[in-house]
């Protein structure tokens, strides 16, 4: 799988938009864009994942650029819930690949 | 609709025990993987069923840790002789159908081996 690099804390301010970047500049023609998260003592949480085309769920959306080699991960509304430790992964959906979660963006809303 | 679940949620246990810890996946899941996390760290990979395959057991650190998964549903995973180094958090994860769909994780159980 594709390696991505993430910067490794942001702070948001709650009730503003939370804007997580992530670089994967060898993604391959195959390889999806997936994004988790995990809270303090909690096990990670799938969010949203996308190909090429940008995508939205009640939880998140996410915008891939048009040569696929970034992409960000938006909370609309971000809520002091939503700290935690946030993984871009880039994988193919085939085969056994299991997830391999680097250091990720630890995310801290503040109040 | 009920997620991943696992027990115990935190286990102590002396050095040279044995341990075991269950998973149960979503039902109808048939892929299901077993990491473990250390401390500040990422997710290791140990062990993945898929349906009735021979599970993937490329992760697992030695021959004390083994594991099954029974009538492809509830899994089991064991460490032998208990080390310090064991102690992690030990996280279950299920997906729908092949290894590469979504994972969803359990709480996971903690391990502290004194």
């Amino acid at each position: 799988d594709a390696k991505t690099t993430q910067p490794p804390s942001m702070d948001c301010a709650e009730g503003r938009a939370a804007n997580l970047p992530c670089n994967h500049s060898t993604i391959s023609g195959n390889e999806y864009v997936y994004w988790y998260r995990q809270i303090h003592s909690q096990g990670p949480q799938y969010i949203i994942h996308g190909l090429k085309n940008n995508e939205t769920n009640e939880m998140a959306s996410l915008i891939i650029t048009e040569d696929r080699k970034s992409s960000t991960l938006i909370l609309p509304h971000a809520t002091l819930r939503d700290t935690a430790v946030y993984y871009c992964i880039v994988r193919t959906q085939t085969g056994a690949n299991n997830l391999f979660f680097g250091t990720g963006t630890r995310l801290t809303v503040i109040p | 609709g009920a997620g991943v679940s696992q027990s115990p949620s935190n286990k102590v246990t002396e050095k040279g025990k044995d341990v075991e810890l269950r998973c149960d996946p979503i039902s109808g899941h048939t892929a299901l993987y077993w990491y473990r996390q250390s401390l500040g760290q990422g997710l290791e990979f140990l062990i993945y069923f898929q349906g009735n395959s021979a599970p993937d057991k490329s992760g697992l650190p030695s021959d004390r840790f083994s594991a099954e998964r029974t009538g492809g549903s509830v899994s089991t995973l064991t460490i032998q002789r208990t080390q310090q180094e064991d102690s992690a958090v030990y996280l279950c994860a299920s997906s729908p159908d092949r290894g590469g769909d979504t994972q969803y994780f359990g709480p996971g159980t903690r391990l502290t081996v004194l």
